[in-house]
Parts: structure tokens; C-alpha cells; sequence
């Protein structure tokens, strides 16, 4: 089973700053990759699937990059929606399988 | 639009069986993977179990193989899961999704979640 990592657990920042997430896979995963967003009481939202592409919606600011075993989601100018937890998860093969979140939390 | 509307869940003890059931519309239901994931309190999510758009292949986490059965009717436009043999560590958020396109693995979009409680 690939074991997904994610870092940092919590990055604590302000609204109009820069968020910079990590996921890290102990095996390749190729490109893939996806990232999820879950606000407190909702379910998950696709963000980015194929480690870079944008899912249907999704703005701008969210981008993705990465390949193998290092992955990134990058939020430029944090909206205040965006304080979340975000999730990683492959595909590559079964079981798929999720990182174990970062939360992004206001400083 | 894409709808996925769960119903089932509750509380049910140690054991004991429960039968979800996550009604799809808005799209061609047969041609879509999809997949049961859950979510324990407080805690990450977790990838269960997925059904290709025919039903004919499936898929199971070890924490579910052998005591969980995903299923589909493409007539009804309905996909379910029987849960059996339940643990207390099954308790948790279900949330049935549909893959992005086709069997992609990537989740786009997702019912509104039940619980399950497992407890005496």
C-alpha cells in the first residue's frame, strides 16, 4: 500500500498570504496525484486531479505541481474560504489511498 | 447538475448489519465509477471501496474486505453498500462519490455524508 505524508500538519497563516502544502508518497505515484479541500461540516472538493490539473471550478489561485514522489498545492492570496483542511490522494493503484490532511488555520 | 443523495446509516451495535444507499442524477450513471469513503470522527478520510460503471469489477480496503459489499443498480441509478460483521472503529461519516470521468480515481463529486454509529 502507498502511505501518503503530508506536511506540515497545521500551517497557520493570514488572508492574502501564500499557502505552500506538501504530500510526499513512499513510493512513485507518477502523476497520480489529487488534492481535496474540506471545510469544517462539508465534504470534500476535488481541487486538483493529474497532480496539475485544475478540477472544473476551481479558481485560479489553487495550482498544482509534481511528479514521483514529491507534491505540491500551492493557494496564492489566502480568501477567507480557503481555511481548510486539504487532503492528498493517489491513484496509481489499489487501494488508493489519502494523506493525513494539513489544516490551514488563521494566524 | 450532479446529485448524490445518501440515505441510510444510524446507530447499530456491535456486529450488527446496515445497508447504505446513495441516489445518483444529473449524469450518465453507467458510465462512472464509484466509490464509498468515510470519515471517523475528528479524524482523516479513508477510501473504502470503488465499483467500475458496470459493477463487474470491485475493489475493497483490507479494513472492509470480507465484511463490506459495494453494489450498483444502473437501472435505478443507485449505488449501495452492505455493511456487516460492524466494529466500533466503523463508526464514522460515509460519503458515497462519483470519479471525475469515466474510472479516473478521482472523486468529483460527493453525497452529503451519513453516519454510522456502532456501539451497544
Amino acid at each position: 500500500e502507498i502511505v501518503l505524508t503530508q506536511s506540515p500538519a497545521t500551517l497557520s497563516l493570514s488572508p492574502g498570504e501564500t499557502a505552500t502544502l506538501s504530500c510526499r508518497a513512499s513510493q512513485s505515484v507518477s502523476s497520480d496525484l489529487g488534492w481535496y479541500q474540506q471545510r469544517p461540516g462539508q465534504a470534500p472538493r476535488l481541487l486538483v486531479w493529474g497532480a496539475s490539473n485544475r478540477a472544473t471550478g476551481i479558481p485560479a489561485r489553487f495550482s498544482g505541481s509534481g511528479s514521483g514522489t514529491d507534491f505540491t498545492l500551492t493557494i496564492s492570496s489566502l480568501e477567507p474560504e480557503d481555511f481548510a483542511v486539504y487532503y492528498c490522494q493517489h491513484r496509481y493503484d489499489w487501494p488508493f489511498t489519502f494523506g493525513p490532511g494539513t489544516k490551514v488555520d488563521v494566524k | 447538475e450532479v446529485l448524490l443523495v445518501q440515505s441510510g446509516g444510524g446507530l447499530v451495535q456491535p456486529g450488527g448489519s446496515l445497508r447504505l444507499s446513495c441516489a445518483a442524477s444529473g449524469f450518465s450513471f453507467a458510465g462512472h465509477a464509484m466509490s464509498w469513503v468515510r470519515q471517523a470522527p475528528g479524524k482523516g478520510l479513508e477510501w473504502l471501496s470503488s465499483i467500475s460503471g458496470s459493477g463487474s469489477t470491485t475493489y475493497y480496503a483490507d479494513s472492509v474486505k470480507g465484511r463490506f459489499t459495494i453494489s450498483r443498480d444502473n437501472t435505478r441509478n443507485t449505488l449501495s453498500v452492505q455493511m456487516d460483521s460492524l466494529r466500533a472503529g466503523d463508526t464514522a461519516i460515509y460519503y458515497c462519490a462519483k470519479y471525475i470521468q469515466g474510472g479516473s480515481g478521482y472523486l468529483a463529486s460527493w453525497g452529503q455524508g451519513t453516519l454510522v454509529t456502532v456501539s451497544s
